[in-house]
């Protein structure tokens, strides 16, 4: 059974930094992306961006490039989403989700996904 | 980058009925790199439709996903009772980034 397990809710301040995690199962990890997504209380989708465990190729949104980092261990089958210094904006809930390689090597839709993070930033 | 728009915002609806959901995009979707996805409260969206008409593992016929280049329909035939969520849809054939649309929201009439 294919499965992404998330880290636990996070209450951080204002400039601290953080590292959330999401664990695959079930399936080859090296061989899928893994994609983060973000969800601002009561709002809607929004993509942030995707790595490659296989090779760690990682694309971002421009919205998010430079304001967070993706990363992936594939020793553990675990990608992570890292701030340095958080702001109250970065307040949401945020998903992890595997996506299949499309024509060879695209990533695309994604499948399957995670149970999400909650992220609550106050001072 | 390619924005989508979703329409109606919102759809009531009664058990039973059909619903239709339009996804319209500011730019063709190439190779009709487009899927749907159902949210509930409290829960991780679910793929419900990719390549804009292939059924999810597990999703039931009565979700079928049709269009091409900018206009894209998700219809649920009969509405069940746990049919009643946000829908949204999302294009990836042109990307960086991917993008989703703001959603649709199906609720009891």
């Amino acid at each position: 059974e294919v499965q992404l397990v998330q880290s636990g809710a996070e209450v951080k301040k204002p400039g601290e930094s953080l590292k959330i995690s999401c664990k695959g199962s079930g399936y080859s990890f090296i061989n899928y992306w893994i994609g983060w997504v973000r969800q601002m209380p009561g709002k809607g989708l929004e993509w942030m961006g995707i790595i490659y465990p296989g090779d760690s190729d990682t694309r971002y949104s421009p919205s998010f490039q430079g304001q967070v980092t993706i990363s992936a261990d594939k020793s553990i089958s675990t990608a992570y989403l890292q701030w340095s210094s958080l702001k109250a904006s970065d307040t949401a809930m945020y998903y992890c989700a595997r996506s299949p390689l499309i024509r060879g090597y695209k990533y695309g839709h994604f499948d399957y996904w995670g149970q999400g993070t909650l992220v609550t930033v106050s001072s | 980058e390619i924005v989508l728009t979703q329409s109606p915002g919102t759809l009531s609806l009664s058990p039973g009925e059909r619903a239709t959901l339009s996804c319209r995009a500011s730019q063709s979707v190439s190779s009709s790199y487009l899927a749907w996805y159902q949210q509930k409260p409290g829960q991780a969206p679910r793929l419900l439709i990719y390549g804009a008409s292939s059924r999810a593992t597990g999703i039931p016929d009565r979700f079928s996903g049709s269009g091409s280049g900018t206009d894209f329909t998700l219809t649920i035939s009969r509405l069940e009772p746990e049919d009643f969520a946000v829908y949204y849809c999302q294009q990836y054939g042109s990307s960086p980034p991917d993008t989703f649309g703001p959603g649709t929201k199906v609720d009891i009439k």
